[in-house]
């Protein structure tokens, strides 16, 4: 499948910052999620945001959409060391549900 | 806690064994998933079973066999694997068909694979 693309690939804070993720993708979707994946474990759902909403929170998470850009953020608040892990953007396309996965960001937090 | 249980956690085989990846979820989902992924990298999808039924093939060598028994379990047979192969197998459900469509994927915590 076609990767999206997600910035920055890495990106390390000091813990209580906030954590900012990009992804863009290239086709048109049914919907976008955010995975969160520690170190050699399996990925965790975060949030998902449909193609005709525009932001969206989740407790520390707050995601938004720009369709006419296509592209999404993920924003992590006030970060925690437990917030340390692999960030990975997921596409859902319209056409045929097939879901896209971006690159990942990997995201360290410093206590 | 992941409601999607992989075993083993680790497996090391040589290229002439025969061993399996076994998968099991019970949240009354009908759509299960393998995928492989090389560290550092995003998960790649290998099969989708939808109703128990094949429906996707991503065009995966013979030497991985998947087999969906029933609604709940899912297995990968592996066998004459290449060092290539060496990764971590991730298993993957959720409520119908249609991988994203419906929702989230459910993943189990994977099994890591080794071939010597």
């Amino acid at each position: 499948s076609q990767q999206g693309e997600e910035d920055p690939q890495a990106l390390s804070i000091q813990e209580g910052e906030n954590a900012t993720m990009n992804c863009s993708y290239k086709t048109s979707i049914n919907n976008l999620q955010w995975y969160r994946q520690n170190s050699g474990r399996g990925l965790v759902h975060l949030i998902l945001i449909r193609s005709n909403e525009r932001e969206k929170h989740s407790g520390r998470l707050r995601v938004t959409l720009d369709t006419s850009k296509k592209s999404s953020s993920l924003l992590i608040t006030a970060s925690r060391a437990a917030d340390t892990a692999s960030y990975f953007c997921a596409t859902v396309s319209k056409s045929n549900y097939q879901l896209i996965w971006g690159a990942g960001t990997k995201l360290i937090i410093k206590p | 806690d992941t409601e999607v249980t992989q075993t083993p956690k680790h497996l090391v085989m040589g290229m002439t064994n025969k061993k399996s990846l076994k998968c099991e979820q019970h949240m009354g989902h009908r759509a299960m998933y393998w995928y492989k992924q090389k560290a550092k990298k995003p998960p790649e999808l290998m099969f989708v079973y939808s109703y128990e039924k094949l429906s996707i093939n991503e065009s995966v060598p013979s030497r991985f066999s998947p087999e969906c028994p029933n609604s709940s379990l899912l297995n990968l047979h592996l066998h004459a694997l290449q060092p290539e192969d060496s990764a971590l197998y991730l298993c993957a459900s959720n409520l119908v068909p249609g991988q994203g469509a419906s929702g989230e994927l459910f993943f189990g915590e994977g099994s890591r694979l080794t071939v010597l």
